[in-house]
């Protein structure tokens, strides 16, 4: 079975701080890789998807990608009350994704 | 554009009855996927399906659920019987050929008393 790992947290910073979120996966094949960001009741939403080594940003965040270890990251600078939700990673065309990480962001 | 639309969004039904979910993918998709999430197990991908032909059923739990498409433009989730541990949101979502994002219906909420 394919792995998605992610810290489930909770994340807690202060308004303003960068906020940095993990996740790794096992199938060492993966090609693309998808952070979705969800709040509390509501259905996942698409924030960032990143295919090639390296960064991408949009905004206030940066998706980060190291497929020689196995891990993508979601930087969010200049964090928000707003950014408090739940975020998850998604890896490949199967779509699977992991348990979250719940980020709290506190004025 | 109307979005995934998922129906119903509520439902209560006792331990034992038939549950049918169902969904509706945007126009012009061709992958459509159905989730279960709970606190406990997090967004489990049940089933999906690419050009209305299932590709991986692993996730479903066993073989009270099963789910069909009949065609592009829907797709059914059904629990036979249903049990208390079923009470989950049940997602449905869609992609297009391209492969960039998967578009979530708003969910459909389940207890099973």
């Amino acid at each position: 079975q394919k792995e998605v790992e992610q810290n489930s947290g909770p994340l807690s910073v202060p308004e303003g701080a960068i906020a940095s979120l993990n996740c790794t996966y096992s199938d060492r094949g993966s090609q693309s890789f998808f952070w979705y960001r969800q709040y509390s009741g509501k259905s996942p939403e698409l924030i960032m998807f990143i295919y090639s080594n390296g960064d991408k940003e949009d905004g206030r965040f940066t998706a980060q990608l190291n497929k020689a270890s196995q891990y993508v990251s979601l930087l969010i600078r200049d964090s928000q009350p707003s950014d408090s939700a739940t975020y998850l990673c998604a890896v490949n065309n199967d779509m699977r994704f992991g348990a979250g990480t719940r980020l709290t962001v506190k004025p | 554009d109307a979005g995934v639309i998922q129906s119903p969004r509520h439902e209560v039904t006792e331990m034992g009855q038939e549950v049918t979910l169902r969904c509706k993918p945007i126009s012009g998709h061709n992958s459509l996927f159905w989730y279960r999430q709970t606190m406990m197990r997090g967004l489990e991908l049940l089933i999906y399906f690419n050009n209305n032909v299932p590709i991986d059923d692993s996730g479903m739990p066993e073989d009270r659920f099963s789910a069909k498409m009949p065609n592009a433009s829907f797709s059914t989730l059904k629990i036979q019987p249903s049990e208390p541990r079923d009470s989950a949101v049940y997602f449905c979502a869609s992609r297009d050929s391209s492969g960039n994002t998967i578009y979530f219906g708003e969910g459909s909420w389940l207890t099973v008393v």
